[in-house]
């Protein structure tokens, strides 16, 4: 089974309005940490926005929000007043297992292109 | 600031010649460093990580290997390339201080193996 699912294989926004990127996870470890991370054409993975599974609030950065359904498994990124160099792919990402363990495995979704029109 | 730098950028090797693509970060002291490989319009596959100097542990079986010869240099090989191994091949760090343990990540290295 797919331990993160990204069901959107492409996303299409208009400037300056949000858009919500879907990301369902499956886990059974109780501590595990969910990660969205940006790809642009250029090819870098360049991290976004980090959300603990004890985390009580969600987690927000900037223009980033993730909205962490715990009990339904789901961390959507949102993205709020979209710009054009946000057109980019999008990947979540999750960590199985407590943080400052001497190894900590990323397991990455497919992936959501985003396209925002002007 | 901590940063990493990957070389080269773009590799076009024929199939059966060997690889070495390497990884160096600055800025940070015993990080933890993981070999990635993204096929075309897919996710990251996890190849190999390394908790210190000479520790490298496997995730997948293949005609790849890895080294860490020094506190931050990571080096991923291969003796004989194989078409499959085409793909961007990304470096990440993270040093494992609790709490997000963040991955960073370099530029990435474009091989096609004709």
């Amino acid at each position: 089974a797919q331990k993160i699912t990204q069901t959107q294989p492409g996303m299409f926004v208009q400037e300056k309005e949000a858009v919500t990127l879907d990301c369902t996870y499956d886990t059974s470890d109780p501590s595990y940490g969910l990660f969205w991370y940006k790809q642009p054409s250029s090819g870098e993975m360049i991290f976004l926005i980090y959300q603990g599974s004890y985390d009580q609030q969600n987690a927000t950065e900037g223009r980033y929000s993730l909205n962490f359904q715990k009990a339904r498994k789901s961390a959507n990124l949102v993205i709020s007043a979209s710009q054009l160099g946000d057109s980019a792919m999008y990947f979540c990402a999750m960590r199985e297992g407590p943080g400052g363990t001497s190894y900590g495995k990323l397991t990455f979704g497919q992936g959501t292109i985003l396209t925002v029109h002007p | 600031s901590q940063t990493i730098h990957q070389w080269p950028a773009t590799l076009v090797q024929p199939v059966g010649s060997p690889l070495s693509l390497e990884c160096t970060v600055e800025g940070t002291s015993n990080p933890n460093l993981y070999w990635y490989r993204q096929a075309a319009g897919r996710g990251l596959q996890l190849l190999f990580y390394s908790v210190g100097i000479g520790q490298i542990s496997s995730e997948v079986p293949q005609n790849l290997s890895a080294s860490r010869p020094q506190d931050r240099q990571f080096i991923l090989s291969s003796k004989k390339l194989l078409l499959s191994d085409s793909g961007f091949y990304l470096c990440a760090w993270s040093v494992p201080r609790g709490g997000a343990d963040t991955q960073y990540f370099g530029p990435g290295t474009r091989l096609t193996v004709l």
